[in-house]
């Protein structure tokens, strides 16, 4: 089945040891993003790549770093975590272009822990 | 600023009855709303979506109503089963914004049987 996969699941790094967390998809979808989701709040989107377009947010602090190799995989670089960047992390595809929108398929998200 | 609310953490309601969600933005350029459902362990799976020129959009057991003038949507569910009970999270989407979510903090749904 295609599907949208995140590597780990569950991550455990140290107050501002670096970290990467992975997302690969087999729906050749040419849009990939990367969420962030704190406790009982709404999946914040942190930045997208468009094809190879990198497309950050604007609130999106400098701490988190993105890299897309290719169309299957995607990586989203934590440089120095603190403690209020633990929270779930969603990668999800689509497939763009168009005036019509996109569906967006969901990984099952990585659950990243601070200590 | 949360441009997206769903300000009912959670609802409960007995197998066989109505479940409603609601829904409530403030950007009146978003133009594609949708519902995703999310279990335990699982990523946010699409459920349903509705177009701003439309008002209403049915699926099997779901349907969605879409008011503009008050900026509110909300999900029916009839009827409710066991195998609802999910977090519901509301989405909104611009073609001007290049189609990205912006979602609602979610609803916890509990269906009892």
């Amino acid at each position: 089945d295609a599907m949208v996969i995140q590597n780990p699941r569950y991550q455990v790094t140290q107050f501002g040891k670096p970290v990467t967390l992975s997302c690969s998809q087999t729906l050749n979808h040419n849009v990939m993003y990367w969420y962030q989701q704190k406790s009982s709040q709404a999946p914040k989107l942190l930045f997208h790549y468009y094809d190879k377009d990198f497309n950050n947010e604007a609130d999106t602090p400098d701490n988190f770093q993105s890299r897309r190799p290719n169309t299957s995989f995607c990586f989203l670089d934590i440089r120095s975590p603190g403690l209020g960047d633990a929270a779930m992390y969603l990668c999800a595809t689509s497939n763009g272009g168009g005036r019509s929108y996109n569906e967006q398929f969901f990984g099952p998200g990585t659950r990243l822990t601070v200590l | 600023d949360q441009q997206v609310k769903q300000n009912s953490p959670s609802l409960s309601v007995q197998e066989g009855r109505i479940s409603i969600l609601n829904c409530d933005y403030t950007n009146s350029m978003f133009d594609y709303f949708l519902w995703y459902k999310k279990y335990p362990a699982e990523g946010p799976t699409f459920l349903i979506s509705i177009s701003s020129i439309k008002d209403k959009n049915e699926d099997g057991r779901f349907t969605v109503f879409l008011n503009k003038s008050a900026k509110h949507l909300s999900l029916h569910i009839v009827p409710s089963q066991p195998g609802d009970s999910a977090v519901y999270f509301c989405a909104a989407s611009a073609i001007e914004y290049g189609n990205k979510l912006v979602f609602g903090a979610g609803t916890i749904l509990r269906v009892k049987s």
